[in-house]
């Protein structure tokens, strides 16, 4: 199957400081790649919709100063935490698809767990 | 909004006992799939349905799409420790675009 890649796995920052995850889909083209958070033992929570060469999607609720999205090519996405706190804390995944629609497989990232201290 | 709920949030069973869970869509889906994520992994992948009353099965695992299409359920039998991990379904929502995910189902199996 296609593969997801994301980078880093693991990531500690202090509070204040920014951190960027990418996300970059190997061996496919991507036009459309979403971030998920995860908090532990809980659901995916989609939190916005990445698109390639435009402004990404945000879900209802989600900051999207807080969390920069920035898609400026078909095989890479990323996500920016900025000034992160405590909260912020969490397992944050990345997926794409082969398809535009959702009646296709979706290939996730290895995901990024986040500490801020 | 759209949901997807799934039941139970825990299940623990012995190894070689069967193990089923459950989900259901607050709307018609086109179609429905089926995740697993192993512990301090990221999901991967099992199968999708997309026929009323669709069943398919993948070895010990049997899946099962409802008449009218706003459930599903997932089976394995005689589980395995490998098979411990976190079962999501999801389905498209209204606009087909987007992918609900329900609060899956995490299973643990007891040696």
């Amino acid at each position: 199957g296609a593969v997801v890649s994301q980078h880093p796995s693991r990531v500690i920052c202090k509070s204040g400081t920014s951190v960027k995850i990418e996300c970059r889909s190997l061996d496919f083209q991507a036009t459309t790649m979403f971030w998920y958070r995860q908090f532990p033992k809980q659901s995916l929570m989609l939190m916005a919709t990445s698109n390639e060469g435009s402004k990404a999607t945000y879900e209802q609720g989600v900051e999207k100063d807080k969390f920069l999205i920035n898609h400026a090519s078909l095989t890479l996405s990323t996500l920016t935490v900025t000034s992160a706190h405590p909260e912020d804390s969490s397992f944050y995944i990345c997926s794409a698809r082969l398809g535009g629609q959702a009646n296709t497989e979706a290939f996730f990232g290895q995901g990024t767990r986040l500490t801020v201290v | 909004g759209q949901q997807v709920m799934q039941i139970p949030q825990y299940q623990h069973v012995q190894e070689g006992e069967d193990f089923t869970t459950y989900c259901n869509s607050s709307t018609t889906l086109s179609n429905i799939q089926w995740y697993k994520q192993r512990p301090g992994g990221h999901p991967v992948f099992l199968i999708q349905l997309v026929k009323s009353g669709e069943v398919k099965k993948q070895k010990r695992l049997t899946f099962q799409f409802g008449e009218a299409k706003k459930n599903s359920s997932l089976h394995i039998t005689a589980t395995q420790t490998t098979d411990v991990g976190t079962y999501f379904c999801a389905g498209p929502d209204t606009g087909g675009f987007k992918t609900i995910f329900g609060a899956g189902t995490r299973l643990f199996v007891k040696a």
